[in-house]
C-alpha cells in the first residue's frame, strides 16, 4: 500500500539551529513526494516537491532529497528563524495514475528567538 | 481572489442542522478535492472530482454529500452530523493528471455539538 512516516515532534529549536525533519515512504509504483506546510489558522501550502529518485526539492532554503534506496524524503534546513515555526507534512502521489495524495500525520515545529 | 477560497472559516452546528460548505478555486485547475484533518491523524483524503465527475470516495459515511457544479465550485454538504466529525475540512485542486500539485485552501474548522 501507499503510506508515509515522518517524526512526530514537536520539535523545538532556537533561531540559527540545523532542522531536520525525517520522513518515509512506502508506495506502489514510483511516487512523487511533497513536504507541505501549514502555518497557524490557514490551510497547507505546497514548500518543495520531487518527481524521481535522486532529485533535490528546495524552497525558502529548506531541501529534501528523493532517496529512492532508503525510501525517504527528509527536509532540511540549514539555519531556522522564527517565521518557520509551523507543521510540516511530508506527502505522496503513488505514481500509478491516481493523484491523491497520501500524508504523514505532520510535525509541529516551534523556533524560539 | 486568487489561489482557493473557502467558506465559512469556522462552523458551529447542532447534530440536526444542515449546513454546506463551500470551495472556490481561481487557478483553472480541473480537479478539487475534500480532506479532513482531525487532530493527530493523517489528513483523510474524502471526495475526489476530476473534470466535475466523482472519481473517488474513501467509504466516507452519507452525511457528507459532494457537489461539484462546475470545475471552479465544490460543496460539502452536512446534515446529522456526529460530534466525532468536528475537524477542520480543507478543499485543495489541482491539474488532473499524475503528477498536478495540489494547492489547499485555508479550511473550515467545523464543530459539531
Amino acid at each position: 500500500g501507499n503510506s508515509v512516516t515522518q517524526m512526530e515532534g514537536p520539535v523545538t529549536l532556537s533561531e540559527e539551529a540545523f532542522l531536520t525533519i525525517n520522513c518515509t515512504y512506502t508506495a506502489t509504483g514510483y511516487p512523487s513526494l511533497f513536504w507541505y506546510v501549514q502555518y497557524p489558522g490557514e490551510g497547507l501550502q505546497l514548500l518543495l516537491k520531487a518527481t524521481k529518485a535522486d532529485d533535490k526539492g528546495s524552497n525558502k532554503g529548506f531541501e529534501a532529497t528523493y532517496r529512492k534506496e532508503t525510501t525517504s524524503f527528509h527536509l532540511e534546513k540549514g539555519s531556522v528563524q522564527v517565521s518557520d515555526s509551523a507543521v510540516y507534512f511530508c506527502a505522496l502521489i503513488p505514481g500509478t495514475g491516481a493523484n491523491n495524495l497520501f500524508f504523514g500525520t505532520g510535525t509541529r515545529l516551534t523556533v524560539i528567538p | 481572489e486568487t489561489g482557493v477560497t473557502q467558506t465559512p472559516r469556522h462552523l458551529v452546528m447542532g447534530m440536526t442542522n444542515k449546513k454546506s460548505l463551500k470551495c472556490e478555486q481561481h487557478l483553472g485547475h480541473n480537479a478539487m478535492y475534500w480532506y479532513k484533518q482531525s487532530a493527530k491523524k493523517p489528513l483523510e483524503l474524502m471526495f475526489v472530482y476530476s473534470l466535475e465527475e466523482r472519481v473517488e470516495n474513501n467509504s466516507v459515511p452519507s452525511r457528507f454529500s459532494p457537489e461539484c457544479p462546475n470545475s471552479s465550485h465544490l460543496f460539502l454538504h452536512l446534515h446529522t452530523l456526529q460530534p466525532e466529525d468536528s475537524a477542520l475540512y480543507l478543499c485543495a485542486s489541482s491539474l488532473a493528471g499524475n503528477e498536478g500539485t495540489q494547492y489547499f485552501g485555508p479550511g473550515t474548522r467545523l464543530l459539531v455539538l
